[in-house]
């Protein structure tokens, strides 16, 4: 049973447009969230986090929002670029804890930016 | 500062077979981890160790599965016998004791069963 669910395999956007990557999930006891990105033959590497008290964190072109309730986050990209093409992981963690949380994965999402 | 490293990077053996794949962490992060990623699934959560010590194994799919961590140093994964369904990318990830929550992960080992 997947707790966290990246329904769009893949997403096209043009360069200098806004990439909105979604995830979902089912565990009311996540309380911390981070997107990897991951390009071919590569390890995932990590991106940007949040924490459940927060609902927004921002780091340069990247923006996560959190909506508790909804247990929906997303990412948002802005302005997309050709070197952002790679699969984004959504993953949750069950404890604030740090430094040894056991992720939970989505599925992915192929983000391809078209230059 | 070395990043997390795997090896071997490709693997292709056949079917009852046995296979043995190697992590070294991130040097002085206590917490590994071991991941697996079937066919464009979700990335799946095999095991965690701290130092020498298995904190959680569920994700471990069955006895086939024996993972070590001797010294606290590197981790060795071993599959015996080795089945199809096992193909996969096996990722290997560490952590500081304290931190972010984030982990490193390595580029992972994929392996083929024939």
């Amino acid at each position: 049973d997947q707790q966290v669910k990246q329904n769009s395999p893949s997403l096209s956007v043009q360069e200098g447009r806004i990439s909105i990557l979604n995830c979902d999930y089912t565990n009311s006891m996540f309380d911390y969230f981070l997107w990897y990105k991951k390009y071919p033959a590569e390890g995932p590497t990590f991106l940007i986090s949040i924490s459940s008290i927060k609902d927004k964190n921002e780091d340069g072109r990247f923006t996560v929002f959190l909506n508790k309730s909804a247990k929906h986050l997303s990412l948002h990209i802005v302005p997309s670029q050709p070197g952002d093409s790679a699969v984004y992981f959504c993953a949750a963690s069950p404890r604030t804890q740090t430094g040894a949380n056991n992720l939970f994965f989505g599925t992915g999402t192929r983000l391809t930016v078209i230059p | 500062e070395a990043g997390v490293t795997q090896f071997p990077s490709h693997s292709v053996i056949e079917k009852g077979q046995t296979v043995t794949l190697r992590c070294d962490p991130i040097s002085g992060h206590d917490n590994l981890y071991w991941y697996r990623r079937v066919m464009g699934k979700e990335i799946k959560f095999l095991l965690h160790f701290v130092k020498e010590s298995k904190q959680d194994e569920s994700g471990m799919p069955n006895n086939r599965f024996l993972a070590e961590r001797t010294g606290g140093t590197y981790s060795t994964l071993k599959v015996q016998p080795a089945e199809l369904e096992d193909s996969g990318v096996y990722f290997c990830a560490s952590s500081p004791s304290t931190g972010s929550g984030e982990l490193f992960f390595g580029e992972g080992s994929r392996l083929t069963v024939l």
